[in-house]
């Protein structure tokens, strides 16, 4: 049974209209973490949460936000969506009193942006 | 700088092949290191952690050279179904613990019949 669950597998959005990406998590991980993977491109770390402590990575565009209302859901928020968004988002977890050879990903969100 | 640095690919390879893979980190403090594969628009998996005394996994050798910053993986008797990218991964630290993944572009490999 899959763990860590994102939700939609396939999301299409119209430029500039906000959407939401979803990860939900079975495991009872304190850690989550957002990436965006382009095509042909590194999975890049937008932020993670530990436990309720939000750190963004410095050079996270500001359209891109994110909420985690209890430990076991996050979400990736992209208030206007472009062109250059569009790309795989991974989200992933962990505990953090195992190392991170322990990280979960779930099976990711392709965003399309139209 | 990019933190981390593979080899840019792909490599195209008849099976049976050895085939290695390289890579550079830049973040001397680095304290976890693992290779990823990736299958075409799957989510990255876990392939194997790094040590620094070097670690095999049936066909698979990984090798860490701290002093170089410098990681490699060996694949021997390639077979068709290690066709994926494999992306090189290194601890970035936060606050006390030892923090987030950071992955590499990825390397191709095809395994031709």
């Amino acid at each position: 049974d899959a763990m860590v669950i994102q939700n939609p597998r396939y999301q299409v959005t119209q430029f500039g209209k906000p959407v939401t990406l979803s990860c939900s998590q079975t495991l009872n991980h304190n850690v989550m973490y957002w990436y965006q993977q382009k095509s042909s491109q590194a999975p890049k770390l937008l932020f993670h949460y530990y436990d309720k402590d939000f750190n963004n990575e410095a050079d996270t565009p500001d359209n891109f936000q994110s909420r985690r209302p209890n430990t076991s859901f996050c979400f990736l928020d992209i208030r206007s969506p472009g062109l250059g968004d569009a790309a795989m988002y991974l989200c992933a977890t962990r505990l953090s009193s195992q190392g991170l050879v322990k990280a979960f990903f779930g099976q990711g969100t392709r965003l399309t942006v139209v | 700088r990019k933190e981390v640095e593979q080899d840019p690919g792909p490599f195209n390879v008849p099976e049976g092949a050895t085939v290695a893979f390289n890579c550079t980190y830049s973040n001397s403090a680095s304290q976890s290191f693992f290779w990823y594969r990736q299958d075409c628009r799957k989510e990255p998996k876990l392939l194997m952690s790094v040590y620094s005394s070097g670690n095999e996994d049936g066909r698979f050798t990984a090798q860490l050279n701290r002093a170089s910053q410098y990681i490699s993986l060996l694949i021997r008797d390639s077979k068709l179904s290690d066709s994926a990218t494999y992306l090189c991964v290194v601890s970035r630290n936060y606050g006390g613990s030892q923090g987030n993944l950071i992955f590499g572009k990825g390397t191709k490999l095809s395994v031709k019949p």
